[in-house]
């Protein structure tokens, strides 16, 4: 099976800095992504981690750490449009299965 | 716009009754996903299809049944509705595994 664990909520102020973790455990490990959701609308691809590191893409990074089942998506400078819930899903064993979290409810705040 | 279509954007139907979702991937992917959201839930997988071949499934319930066509289309039927049956239904696709999968924009069910 898999279990994939985020924080419920986090609150940031504007222009500042917040990490969402996300830890996994699961039957095989292709992949680990992270998706942006805003209320009633589709997940939209953020970020795509297989190797352990940081990826780093404009004002989103994400770290994967395979070895703790583990990562992270930092957001830097954050800005009222990136109020919305943050998906970490991991692809299992044979790549069928991509399975979610139950995501971060991101409020930014002025 | 992530290239994958699903039709109808918004069902209300009665308990009992049967619908049935469309879903047309992006061009060029063999992958479908279907996945259930309900109300302040995440995402729940329900099933996979590759190339016409069901590949995984999930927390699929058995009233509920899907199936990938030659075109690559997919189908999501769900019969003998229920009212905790509404949510926003969601199919994604993706090429080969491992990749990102892209969603469509959802289909909201009420169940009446």
């Amino acid at each position: 099976g898999q279990n994939i664990d985020q924080p419920t909520e986090m609150t940031a102020t504007e222009g500042a800095i917040v990490q969402i973790n996300c830890t996994y455990q699961t039957s095989g490990f292709n992949g680990l992504f992270w998706y942006q959701q805003h209320a009633g609308e589709a997940p939209t691809f953020l970020s795509y981690n297989v190797l352990d590191g940081l990826e780093e893409k404009g004002r989103f990074s994400s770290f994967l750490s395979r070895s703790k089942g583990y990562s992270y998506l930092l957001l830097k400078e954050l800005q009222m449009k990136d109020s919305a819930s943050y998906l970490c899903a991991v692809w299992g064993a044979g790549s069928y299965q991509l399975t979610f979290g139950k995501g971060t409810k991101l409020s930014v705040i002025p | 716009d992530s290239g994958v279509t699903q039709t109808p954007k918004h069902l209300i139907t009665a308990t009992g009754q049967r619908v049935t979702l469309r879903c047309s991937p992006r061009s060029g992917d063999l992958s479908v996903y279907w996945y259930q959201q309900s109300l302040d839930q995440g995402l729940q997988f329900l099933i996979q299809y590759y190339n016409g071949e069901e590949r995984a499934k999930g927390n699929i319930l058995e009233r509920f049944s899907a199936q990938q066509f030659p075109d690559l289309h997919s189908e999501l039927n769900l019969s003998s509705l229920e009212l905790g049956d509404s949510a926003l239904y969601f199919c994604a696709s993706s090429g080969t595994g491992g990749t990102e999968a892209f969603f469509g924009q959802g289909t909201r069910l009420t169940v009446v």
